[in-house]
């Protein structure tokens, strides 16, 4: 069966700082990955989606990046958080149908 | 208009209840419609998937699509406390591989 990894599970990090948030999906290959961002009462907000290794395509342009270094591997950064950034982070895949989320990055910039 | 349109809630019901959530969406493109289940702190874990207009049975929980008048529900019968959460739904277009989702509805199953 499919398994997908978040780490690390929270976050406390100062303006300023770099991020690194990392996924990882077993029992699958080549699965389609998305990081989202859910702030409260907003929902959930497409990041980036990956529909291959080295293929990113960004759905909010912001401080924020990605990176698919390998086919299961789905990577967040950024080079200085902003306080704005803080949220809930989640990594998904998909095989073509139905999305599958992982257990989340709770961010706090302070 | 948002695309996908889903009243937040929270929604307060007594155990045994059967609970109705509801969607209404706008784009006619979408063919495939999902609902998530998202404890408190947790990532959404998908309760039921469908691609056609009617209805999708699995345990107490039913899922409805009317792609006519662009609506889905999701019904739970026999609601328990330990189905309090925010329930989202989820839908995307036959050839795209983005998913929209809803805001989500908070439930709470009162014993």
């Amino acid at each position: 069966s499919q398994t997908i990894h978040q780490w690390p599970a929270t976050l406390v990090q100062p303006v300023g700082s770099p991020l690194s948030l990392e996924c990882t999906v077993e029992g699958t290959s080549n699965p389609n990955l998305y990081w989202y961002r859910q702030a409260a009462g907003r929902g959930l907000q497409l990041l980036f989606y990956s529909v291959g290794i080295g293929q990113i395509s960004s759905e909010v342009p912001q401080n924020l990046s990605a990176s698919r270094p390998q086919d299961r591997q789905f990577i967040l950064s950024s080079k200085k958080l902003l306080l704005s950034d803080s949220g809930f982070y989640l990594c998904a895949w998909s095989g073509g149908g139905e999305q599958y989320f992982g257990p989340g990055t709770r961010l706090t910039v302070t | 208009q948002k695309e996908v349109e889903q009243d937040p809630g929270p929604l307060s019901v007594p155990e045994g209840a059967i609970v109705s959530l509801n969607c209404t969406y706008s784009n006619s493109a979408f063919q495939y419609f999902m609902w998530y289940r998202q404890y408190s702190r947790k990532g959404p874990e998908l309760l039921m998937y469908t691609y056609s207009s009617g209805n999708k049975e699995d345990g107490r929980f039913t899922a409805q699509v009317d792609k006519s008048s662009k609506y889905i529900s999701l019904f739970i019968r026999d609601s328990q406390p330990s189905d309090s959460a925010t329930y989202l739904c989820a839908m995307r277009g036959g050839g795209y591989q983005k998913v929209t989702f809803g805001i989500g509805t908070k439930l709470q199953v009162i014993p």
